[in-house]
């Protein structure tokens, strides 16, 4: 119940292509979902997140896509750059909770943007 | 940079060895979490501190201690670990309970 799964598990750009990142869940009591971007060596940081009251939001070249019937939303990385290479997770969790934020991880996906 | 700060960024420690993991932050968050990451995984939850208090363990082995003496430091004791617990250990921040997390950098731990 508490599952993210995430696609693909590597995923291999040309530079200035798009980059796509799909993840589905089972708990709809899920209502937020943030993705997270790490750089070998170091932490995760947060990229963009969602809340399933809106289908899409767009910071710059990143875009993420929520189909709440479908428990389904991806990441989209516009024009993609050597740079963006890096481990992308998925995650979900649920607001108001008083204990701390409980993120369940999808299993991360190794995009490689080739020059 | 991060505003999340851990120290050491490298541990080696033997398996009689104690050694402690610490971690600041200066954003005024009230929460703070440790996580530990093994290699090709995602991030997993071991404790959440909300305002100073132990608020989830995540069934944890007691040879991991965590420790919150204020507000801006959370430290994690260390104490008869297992090889198997190699890996990078994870602290993380937020505004309060649910707000989005702040990772530190981490401290690549081994243990021989």
């Amino acid at each position: 119940q508490q599952q993210v799964k995430q696609s693909p598990q590597s995923l291999i750009v040309q530079k200035g292509g798009i980059s796509i990142i799909n993840c589905a869940y089972e708990n709809t009591a899920f209502d937020y979902f943030p993705w997270y971007q790490q750089f070998p060596g170091k932490g995760p940081a947060l990229l963009i997140a969602i809340r399933p009251d809106v289908s899409e939001k767009k910071e710059g070249r990143f875009t993420i896509s929520f189909n709440k019937s479908a428990k389904q939303f991806s990441l989209h990385i516009m024009d993609s750059q050597p740079g963006d290479s890096a481990t992308y997770f998925c995650a979900a969790s649920i607001e108001g909770e008083t204990s701390g934020s409980r993120l369940t991880f999808g299993e991360g996906t190794q995009l490689t943007v080739n020059p | 940079d991060t505003e999340v700060t851990q120290t050491p960024k490298h541990l080696v420690m033997g398996m009689t060895n104690k050694k402690s993991l610490k971690c600041e932050q200066h954003m005024g968050h009230r929460a703070m979490y440790w996580y530990k990451q093994k290699a090709k995984k995602p991030p997993e939850l071991m404790f959440v501190y909300s305002y100073e208090k132990l608020s989830i363990n995540e069934s944890v082995p007691s040879r991991f201690s965590p420790e919150c003496p204020n507000s801006s430091l959370l430290n994690l004791h260390l104490h008869a670990l297992q090889p198997e617990d190699s890996a990078l250990y994870l602290c993380a921040s937020s505004w309060k309970a649910d707000s989005p997390l702040h990772f530190g950098n981490g401290t690549r731990l081994t243990v021989t």
